[in-house]
């Protein structure tokens, strides 16, 4: 059964910083991973989408890197601002189409 | 575009009550996904529908929650005999047609309080 842990479960930092958050995975074998965003009684914003065939996808201050064989993924937030904190969640993706998500990552961005 | 939209946003219940969610995916998408989201459980899968396949049911918790998909577009989550353990966020998600693995894309949630 693939399990997903997500590396702390909350992060406070002053606004600025470079930061990286943490995902693992128990079984290889994905197709794909996402991470998202979720603001606090909203839904989910996909962020960022690494296929098995990826190490790496950027979007503006954010990238996410995979590293399939050791069951790792991180997202880099470069130059953090307030406006990023939120609950980042991310979840793998296997042949049954469905997302097995982590518990999060609750962050906290102090100006 | 539009999201994908949920509907109603926040529902309150009595224990024993039947209720019903509403999802509209994005125009074009085929694949439509429901999720729970509550507290101590985190995001946990529910059901999926792809196009006319029969659905994957594999998530469902009991027998008293069902879904179907009308016309390959909105999709209706139904709770028979509502318990308080089913308080909880319902996520719906779709994502396009095609070869791959494509991004899922959310709606907002409907929130369920069972009193």
């Amino acid at each position: 059964k693939q399990e997903v842990t997500q590396i702390p479960a909350a992060l406070s930092v002053p606004e600025g910083e470079n930061l990286v958050l943490n995902c693992s995975f128990t079984d290889s074998a994905i197709y794909n991973l996402q991470w998202f965003r979720q603001d606090p009684g909203k839904g989910l914003t996909s962020l960022l989408l690494i296929q098995s065939s990826q190490r790496e996808q950027t979007s503006g201050r954010l990238n996410a890197s995979l590293d399939k064989s050791s069951g790792r993924s991180t997202l880099y937030i470069a130059a953090s601002q307030p406006g990023d904190s939120a609950t980042y969640l991310c979840a793998v993706r296997r042949g049954a189409q469905k997302l097995v998500f982590g518990q999060g990552t609750r962050l906290t961005i102090n100006p | 575009g539009a999201g994908v939209s949920q509907s109603p946003s926040n529902k309150v219940t009595e224990k024993g009550k039947d209720v019903e969610l509403r999802c509209d995916p994005i125009s074009g998408h085929t694949a439509l996904y429901w999720y729970r989201q509550s507290l101590g459980q985190g995001l946990e899968f529910l059901i999926y529908f792809q196009g006319n396949s029969a659905p994957d049911k594999s998530g469902l918790p009991s027998d008293r929650f069902s879904a179907e998909r009308t016309g390959g577009s909105v999709s209706t989550l139904t709770i028979q005999r509502t318990q308080q353990e089913d308080s909880a966020v319902y996520l719906c998600a779709s994502s396009e047609p095609g070869v791959g693995y494509n991004e899922q894309f959310f709606g907002p949630g409907t929130r369920l309080t069972v009193l």
